[in-house]
């Protein structure tokens, strides 16, 4: 049973340019959360998701950042017109359904630099 | 909403020693708190859990301790090993919601 996987792994987009952050659950996961690691620093919580459903995004800025995890395929987390400020370690995590979030299996993380 | 505050930022113990992180939370329905461990450049991972039902929970080296009244829990690694060495984070859960809200982590360092 593979872990939950994440891809690219590393990204570097110019300012202004998308970025586009991958993941896939566990197998048999049906809740996925994505949580954003600034450098020395905990992880924030950004958004939760079930498929074609937004849960919680209230840690989701408001502007240029969004999330879907599509009936296929995985989720995704877009981010518009990045800025520097948007360089950070972006994980997603996963529980399987009725475990209520508890026991979050995270990816490897995907390291965004904005240049 | 919940905030969690975690002590030490960092902590070097002699190998085969004991170490000790506490955090603390600050709302009281909070009710389910994971530890996890990340090594540089690599993925946390999960390595005890508790819930607010029990005061202690143990495995192997590793053990978890709550005070729910005080709020607060604590993560103690025995007989520490250099491969213990890494960033451990801790989370505090609220039963109506799904997100963690996690410390700012400490930097354990096992000196051979």
């Amino acid at each position: 049973n593979a872990g939950v996987m994440q891809n690219p792994r590393h990204l570097v987009r110019r300012r202004g340019q998308e970025a586009r952050l991958r993941c896939s659950p566990m197998k048999g996961h049906s809740h996925v959360y994505w949580y954003r690691q600034l450098p020395e620093e905990g992880l924030k919580f950004m958004v939760y998701l079930q498929k074609e459903n937004i849960i919680d995004e209230s840690g989701m800025p408001k502007e240029r950042f969004s999330a879907e995890f599509p009936k296929e395929g995985p989720s995704i987390l877009r981010i518009q017109q990045v800025v520097r400020g948007d360089s950070a370690a972006y994980f997603c995590a996963s529980s399987p359904p009725g475990t209520r979030g508890y026991e979050q299996y995270f990816g490897p993380g995907t390291r965004l630099t904005v240049t | 909403g919940e905030n969690v505050e975690q002590h030490p930022s960092t902590l070097s113990v002699q190998e085969g020693d004991s170490a000790v992180i506490k955090c603390t939370y600050s709302d009281s329905a909070s009710n389910y708190f994971p530890w996890y461990k990340q090594e540089l450049g690599k993925r946390p991972q999960l390595i005890i859990d508790i819930r607010s039902n029990v005061g202690e929970k143990k495995d192997q080296r590793i053990a978890v301790t709550l005070n729910k009244t005080a709020k607060h829990f604590s993560l103690h690694i025995t007989e520490t090993q250099p491969e213990d060495s890494a960033v451990y984070f801790c989370a505090a859960s609220r039963p109506t919601g799904n997100q963690f809200y996690f410390g700012t982590g400490t930097s354990l360092t096992v000196i051979p």
